[in-house]
């Protein structure tokens, strides 16, 4: 199984400050990496796949880099509806797709 | 605009099997283009995918899962189910049931989740 980790665990950042959150992967992913946002008592939202295409309807402060195994999720200018819990998930065909502790952000 | 909403059992006994189903709406389940998956997520903590059905009812699990889990389809209903056997209390998570492309799976739709308990 392929195991993703998340860093860090939380994150605290100030409105209109840039956010970044990193996803490590155990092993090569490819580009086969997306990105959730969960709010509380919501299920999971996609923000990002093939590691940096933004779903419909994402706005364009967030961005998605990264290949291999080193994956980063940045968004550039925190917003009061983005502070919530962002989850990285690995779809490379390998069994099972598995996802990230993921990493809280919080306002500081 | 696709939607789908999982129905069940808030409480499991141990030692039972949890069953859920999914019902989608704004698109069909049998059309091929996509796969049907369940995922789930303790109290607190990170996601779990289970399993998921998709081209022709062809399934996938979870290896260590494999053992209790069965994902199956109702096409005329446009339900999808999930069965869980022998449960204990690691099994009680908000489960959700997801939707993605065949073959780069990623969850573009997503229930709102339903909590289910295994207690006695």
């Amino acid at each position: 199984e392929i195991v993703m980790t998340q860093s860090p665990a939380t994150l605290s950042v100030s409105p209109g400050e840039r956010a970044t959150l990193s996803c490590r992967a155990s092993q090569s992913v490819r580009s086969y990496l997306a990105w959730y946002q969960q709010k509380p008592g919501q299920a999971p939202r996609l923000l990002m796949y093939g590691a940096s295409t933004r779903a419909t309807g994402i706005p364009a402060r967030f961005s998605g880099s990264g290949s291999g195994t080193e994956f980063t999720l940045t968004i550039s200018s925190l917003q009061s509806e983005d502070f919530a819990v962002y989850f990285c998930q690995q779809y490379n065909n390998w069994l099972p797709y598995s996802f990230g502790q993921g990493t809280k952000l919080e306002i500081k | 605009q696709v939607q789908l909403q999982e129905s069940g059992p808030g409480l499991v006994k141990p030692s039972q099997t949890l069953s859920l189903t999914c019902t989608v709406s704004g698109g069909s389940i049998s059309s091929g283009n996509y796969s049907w998956s369940w995922i789930r997520q303790p109290a607190g903590k990170g996601l779990e995918w289970i399993g998921r059905i998709y081209i022709r009812g062809y399934t996938n699990y979870k290896p260590s899962l494999k053992s209790r889990v069965t994902v199956s389809e109702d096409r005329s209903k446009n339900q999808f189910s999930l069965k869980l056997t022998s449960v204990t209390a690691e099994d009680t998570a908000v489960y959700y049931c997801a939707r993605s492309d065949p073959f780069t799976v990623f969850f573009d739709y997503w229930g709102p989740g339903t909590l289910v308990t295994v207690s006695s």
